[in-house]
This record gives C-alpha cells, sequence and structure tokens, in this order.
C-alpha cells in the first residue's frame, strides 16, 4: 500500500477555475510535506513545502495541512492550461534520519480545459 | 547556473547487457539521488548518498548497483539489464537533507 496516497487521480477543471488536490500519509512519522509539478516528459519541481499547521499561500497557489490527520492539500485559483501537468505529493519523516529520503504518491493529473 | 545534468537522455538496452547511467550536479550539494518513474507506481528511490564513496539502498535497490566518486558525479548502474528495469530514471540532488531538491531531466530507458 502506498505511503503517500493522492487523490483524485485524475481531475478537469475549467480555465480561470480552482483546482483542488489531496494527500494524506499512512506513515504517522511523517512531518513534511512537498508539492511538486512535473509536466509531461519533464523533470519534477518543487511548487511548495509545510510543515507546519495551517495554511501556506504562494502567489495563486496555497497549501493547507493538518498534522493530526497528516493531509495536506493543494489548492490552484484562477486555474491556467499551462497548469496542466502531473502534480506530485511527497512526504520525509525524521525516523529516516537525514537521509534526504521522499516518499512519492501516485499524483494527481491535472487538466485545465481552455 | 546550478544544475543536474544526466546522461544519456534516453537509451536502448539489451537484457543482460550492462547500463551505466550518469549524474552530474553543480549545486555543491552533498546529497544526491536516484529515482525511477514508472506508471502505477509513481517515483521510487533505488539509491542514494549524502558523502563521495559511499552509497546507500534505498526502497527499490535489488538489480542496481551506485556509485558515488566524488561529490559531483553519481552513477547507476545495471549490471545485468532486466525487461523489468524500463523506465524513467531520474537524478536529484539537495542540500542540507530536504532542502533545494533539484531533479535532473530524466533518462528514459528501454530494455529490450
Amino acid at each position: 500500500q502506498q505511503k503517500v496516497q493522492q487523490s483524485p487521480e485524475s481531475l478537469i477543471v475549467p480555465e480561470g477555475g480552482m483546482a483542488s488536490l489531496n494527500c494524506t500519509s499512512s506513515d504517522r512519522n511523517v512531518d513534511y510535506f512537498w508539492w511538486y509539478r512535473q509536466h509531461s516528459g519533464k523533470s519534477p519541481k518543487m511548487l511548495m513545502s509545510i510543515f507546519s499547521n495551517g495554511e501556506k499561500e504562494e502567489g495563486r497557489f496555497t497549501v493547507h495541512l493538518n498534522k493530526a490527520s497528516l493531509h495536506t492539500s493543494l489548492h490552484i485559483r484562477d486555474s491556467q492550461p499551462s497548469d496542466s501537468a502531473l502534480y506530485l505529493c511527497a512526504a520525509s519523516s525524521p525516523i529516516t534520519g537525514n537521509t534526504g529520503k521522499l516518499i512519492f504518491g501516485l499524483g494527481t493529473t491535472l487538466q485545465v480545459q481552455p | 547556473e546550478a544544475a543536474v545534468t544526466q546522461s544519456p537522455r534516453s537509451k536502448v538496452a539489451v537484457t543482460g547487457g550492462k547500463v551505466t547511467l550518469s549524474c552530474h550536479q553543480t549545486n555543491n550539494h552533498d546529497y544526491m539521488y536516484w529515482y525511477r518513474q514508472d506508471t502505477g507506481h509513481g517515483l521510487r528511490l533505488i539509491h542514494y548518498s549524502y558523502v563521495a564513496d559511499s552509497t546507500e539502498k534505498g526502497d527499490i535497490p535489488d538489480g542496481y548497483k551506485a556509485s558515488r566518486p566524488s561529490q559531483e558525479n553519481f552513477s547507476l548502474i545495471l549490471e545485468l539489464a532486466s525487461l523489468s528495469q524500463t523506465a524513467v530514471y531520474f537524478c536529484a540532488s539537495s542540500g542540507t537533507a530536504n532542502s533545494d531538491y533539484t531533479f535532473g531531466s530524466g533518462t528514459r530507458l528501454l530494455v529490450i
């Protein structure tokens, strides 16, 4: 079973709409989450990271974290066709020590329709 | 500009052959990683290294070896390539653990 689970598997939103992506870890030791965006045929690029309860906003992107439930969500407002990509959630745990290991989910494929 | 460069960009290998994937970083990072990406499995960690001349096993190390001869270079070696190793391979580097993760552009490997 994936230790980092993402939903939905795929999502279609209209241009200008709001996209909401979810990620949950089943590993109680996880303490840090990242969100990556990967355009087709390209490498993953980090969007945002979060380790404190609450919300973090950068431009059109907002990330929420609930540490009690180990649930994070990424919200993209005013979605653009260029936002169409695979969105990956990753988590790390202090139990792995200073290894830099990230556990990735399978991703959510976002399609923004003009 | 600091970067992670992988070579080759793509490769076709025959079953049972030896394959070496190379990675070079100019980020001055201590940590380097090899991941593979497959549909249905996402990104999975194969090997990683936090110092030159030392490598560690990741989550799926079987069938792979790694070599870190210098801070800048990290190679992934498939001694006997198998069909199941067809995938896209990404190298990455980071500074202090979990920070400034930078991925290379990937190597698309097809084993026939």
